[in-house]
């Protein structure tokens, strides 16, 4: 039980564009799921708490702008990475937090590579 | 604040040879503390917590760990690793907001 899964898991875009990177909750429903980043050889970074129909919470630094979360159902949310630059390549990962306070369970994380 | 710290960011033991990661945090009251293993390239795999109750929890693969009240340690600990267990080693404690901050890792490396 509590498996979270993400798509795509490796994605090369275009300086410019934009990517959207989904999380689900295959088995069981997630209001509330997080949003990390993690760079190479380093630990995760929080950017975002996503409440199921509600407005992200981002966090300090983070552009929110930039970084789009939408969180439309109980299964799943979106991280939009918009006008991407070089500098957003990164691992994306989104966790779900199950019943307990605090407890989470991950995906297995996205891979962006901005050209 | 919240904070966790991993003193180590490499360790590497022998096949067979007992193995402790070592973490210390910062938390005012009774912390939620978690230990995570990350496999490259891949998300990050629970292997076990503490809530409350007793202090020595056991996880999954084998691993457990102790929290030291006294000392604000969490320390993870596997009698006997094996090969597989090669990954990095991520503690966390609960913080505001259901969120969790997370240590700066330990990358394990077991030789043959």
């Amino acid at each position: 039980g509590a498996v979270v899964s993400q798509h795509p898991s490796w994605v090369i875009c275009k300086s410019g564009t934009s990517v959207k990177i989904e999380c689900r909750s295959l088995d069981f429903q997630a209001t509330t799921m997080f949003w990390y980043r993690q760079f190479p050889k380093q630990s995760l970074m929080l950017m975002a708490t996503s409440n199921e129909g509600s407005k992200a919470t981002y966090e300090q630094g983070v552009e929110k702008d930039k970084f789009l979360i939408n969180h439309a159902s109980l299964t799943l949310s979106t991280l939009t990475v918009t006008s991407a630059h070089p500098e957003d390549s990164s691992f994306y990962i989104c966790s779900a937090r199950v019943t307990s306070a605090y407890e989470q369970y991950f995906g297995p994380g996205t891979r962006l590579t901005v050209t | 604040a919240q904070s966790v710290t991993q003193p180590d960011i490499h360790i590497t033991v022998s096949e067979g040879a007992s193995l402790e990661l070592r973490c210390n945090y910062s938390y005012g009251a009774t912390p939620y503390l978690f230990w995570y293993v990350q496999s490259p390239g891949q998300g990050l795999q629970l292997l076990l917590k503490y809530f409350s109750g007793d202090t020595l929890v056991q996880g999954i693969k084998g691993f457990e760990a102790e929290f030291k009240r006294s000392q604000s340690s969490f320390n993870l600990r596997k009698p006997s690793v094996h090969w597989s267990d090669a990954a990095e080693y991520f503690c966390a404690v609960g913080a505001d907001g259901n969120k969790l901050v997370f240590g700066a890792g330990t990358i394990l490396r077991v030789k043959s």
